[in-house]
């Protein structure tokens, strides 16, 4: 049983590039989310998904973009990366309303310079 | 929009010795209230939570407390190890398991 996986685990952009980050669970949650954590502080919102073709904004999501086709995957796109998007993301899933526990991966390391 | 408060943000204690994180919110709707410990390179992890129906929890050396009428709840780590070493988060959860997330507490476990 894998979890939440993410990939890749490191990436360094140019200011301008685009680039996927890939989120996968293999627990059948319904819900998944993304997050950001910058230094000395805690995780922050991204964008969240309740659901298979439904997605919402969270606290902090300009310039990020998701989709959910699958149950399975919630990619994260950064449609033109600033360095202000330099940061350590999470991606996390949970059961349902009921059963809270949020799972995460390791994170992926993004540097856009 | 929801505030989550996390005091201290660091703390040295001698192994064996308890430790205490606090953490108070805002959003009076918030019903769970969970605490993630994060080791270096890691994703957080959750360690105890507590429901709002539910006054205090605990596992092992691990407990939690919740006072619902004042917002906030407490971490209370007893006969501290060094594996206990890392940082903890507090995430009081809002609607569709949004968390929340406390700045964070550094905890240092000194053998």
């Amino acid at each position: 049983n894998a979890g939440v996986t993410q990939t890749p685990k490191f990436q360094v952009l140019k200011t301008g590039q685009s680039m996927t980050l890939q989120c996968a669970q293999d627990m059948n949650h319904e819900y998944m989310s993304w997050y950001r954590q910058d230094p000395g502080m805690g995780l922050r919102l991204i964008h969240y998904s309740v659901g298979a073709g439904i997605t919402d904004q969270g606290e902090v999501p300009n310039g990020y973009n998701v989709s959910r086709s699958t149950t399975e995957d919630f990619p994260l796109r950064l449609l033109s990366a600033a360095p202000s998007q330099t940061s350590v993301y999470f991606c996390a899933s949970s059961y349902d309303e009921g059963r809270s526990e949020a799972f995460f991966g390791q994170g992926t390391r993004l540097t856009v310079v | 929009g929801e505030n989550v408060e996390q005091h201290p943000s660091t703390l040295s204690v001698q192994e064996g010795d308890s430790a205490v994180i606090k953490c108070t919110y805002s959003d009076s709707a918030s019903n769970y209230f969970p605490w993630y410990k994060q080791e270096l390179g890691k994703g957080p992890q959750l360690i105890i939570d507590i429901r709002s129906n539910v006054g205090e929890k605990k596992d092992q050396r691990i407990a939690v407390t919740l006072n619902k009428t004042a917002k906030h709840f407490s971490l209370h780590i007893t006969e501290t190890q060094p594996e206990d070493s890392a940082v903890y988060f507090c995430a009081p959860q809002g609607g569709y398991n949004k968390l929340i997330f406390g700045a964070g507490t550094r905890l240092a476990v000194h053998p």
